[in-house]
């Protein structure tokens, strides 16, 4: 079965960088696009991105430029999400998502199928 | 850039009873990409519904979207515990804002 697996709670200061990592399974990893999501505390979901998992391409969301970087390692099926120089108000969960690319009506759309359980980034000194 | 806004905030209701959300773009969208996620606390979303009327797989038949143009609506026939939870629409590339669905 599809599983999108997250690594861990991070608790980082503020200035320093984090790497999140996604790691699929159950499916053919260049085969889908690798989106990545933002959750403040309390707050709504916020699309940041996503990554083509056959080339390698990223594609960035407003407001989410500069500092982060989305990246692949695809021996190990795994997406990564950086962030640098953190910040207070980069504390939020974060969710990787697969893109299932599917017609609707002879239009291609995006799904979000499957989810990672998501990682919990916390920025404080 | 598309806005979508999400009616009401949230909604108070109790098991059994019928749950109609609202979903507002601020331009005319394909219905084709509109979709609907369910959230539940400490948990990642998950899709319900997709080209604004068609249910994911696994998604009880008491949910059901329709629309078209600006205006898009998710229904759920009758509530049952596991659906009180926050609702959002989605367009590539945003969400709205959430609807909060809670037991009154």
């Amino acid at each position: 079965q599809v599983q999108l697996v997250q690594s861990g709670s991070e608790l980082k200061k503020p200035g320093a960088s984090v790497k999140v990592s996604c790691k699929a399974s159950g499916y053919t990893f260049t085969s889908y696009a690798m989106n990545w999501v933002r959750q403040a505390p309390g707050q709504g979901l916020e699309w940041m991105g996503w990554i083509n998992t056959n080339t390698g391409n990223p594609t960035y969301a407003q407001g989410f430029t500069g500092r982060f970087v989305f990246s692949l390692d695809t021996s190990v099926s795994t997406a990564y999400l950086q962030i640098s120089s953190l910040k207070a108000e980069d504390t939020a969960v974060y969710y990787c998502a697969r893109d299932n690319n599917t017609m609707v009506r002879g239009v291609i759309i995006t799904l979000f199928d499957y989810w990672g359980q998501g990682t919990l980034v916390t920025v404080s000194s | 850039e598309i806005v979508l806004t999400q009616s009401p905030g949230t909604l108070s209701l109790s098991p059994g009873e019928r749950a109609t959300l609202s979903c507002r773009a601020s331009q005319s969208v394909s219905s084709s990409y509109l979709a609907w996620y369910q959230q539940k606390p400490g948990q990642a979303p998950r899709l319900l519904i997709y080209g604004a009327s068609s249910r994911a797989t696994g998604i009880p038949d008491r949910f059901s979207g329709s629309g078209s143009g600006t205006d898009f609506t998710l229904t759920i026939s009758r509530l049952e515990p596991e659906d009180f939870a926050v609702y959002y629409c989605h367009h590539p590339w945003t969400f709205g804002q959430g609807t909060k669905v809670e037991i009154k």
